[in-house]
């Protein structure tokens, strides 16, 4: 059971342009949530987060949006450089303790230049 | 500040071997937590420690434990080994005093032939 799904495995965008990326969750009790971006042979590196009493959060080019009605969160990397070119990965934790995070299988991300 | 730090990076066994992966925290945080990364499944949760205690634990088979010492660092053992054990490792640690958000090592690539 996919509590947390990032159904497009890889995007491609132009520098210079936005880039879209989604996430959908189950669990409505997920209260806290969470991108990485992860480069080859190196660990996946935290982007921005945001809680579900918000609905964005920004963060430099950097925005993450929820709609929790529709347990769905999207990061918006605006403009999109060729450096931005990783895959990210979305996560969702709870904030009453279970000490884990639950994460998405990733979106290869690729900016061309 | 160093980061977290995981050994070794690479490391080839062969079916019905065992292997131990080691982990050390950034300094100051008490919590770390073991992931395994293969392709098409995303970060699947193994374990969390918190002051050498296990706090939570995936749905990995008991051929996979592990352990924490005093010191924060830890380790993950994995027994009798399978070639769908072929992954990333990835340890990551936090504060553990509520913070949420995980800080990850380079991770350990096990293939197993």
């Amino acid at each position: 059971d996919q509590q947390v799904k990032q159904n497009s495995p890889s995007l491609s965008v132009q520098e210079g342009r936005i880039s879209i990326l989604n996430c959908d969750y189950t669990n409505s009790m997920f209260d806290y949530f969470l991108w990485y971006k992860k480069y080859p042979a190196e660990g996946p590196t935290f982007l921005i987060s945001i809680s579900s009493i918000k609905d964005k959060n920004e963060d430099g080019r950097f925005t993450v949006f929820l709609n929790k009605s529709a347990k769905h969160l999207s990061l918006h990397i605006v403009p999109s450089q060729p450096g931005d070119s990783a895959v990210y990965f979305c996560a969702a934790d709870f904030t009453s303790g279970t000490y884990k995070y639950i994460f998405g299988t990733g979106t290869r991300l690729k900016v061309l230049a | 500040k160093a980061g977290v730090t995981q050994t070794p990076r690479y490391l080839i066994k062969t079916r019905g071997q065992q292997v131990t992966l080691s982990c050390s925290p950034i300094s100051g945080h008490r919590s770390v937590s073991w992931y395994q990364q293969t392709p098409g499944q995303g970060l699947q949760f193994l374990f969390e420690y918190f002051s050498e205690t296990q706090r939570n634990k995936g749905n990995f088979p008991g051929r996979f434990s592990g352990r924490q010492f005093s010191n924060s660092r830890s380790e993950m053992n994995v027994s009798t080994l399978e070639l769908g054990d072929s992954a990333l490792y990835l340890c990551a640690s936090r504060t553990g005093s509520g913070a949420n958000v995980l800080t990850f090592g380079a991770g350990s690539r096990l293939t197993v032939l």
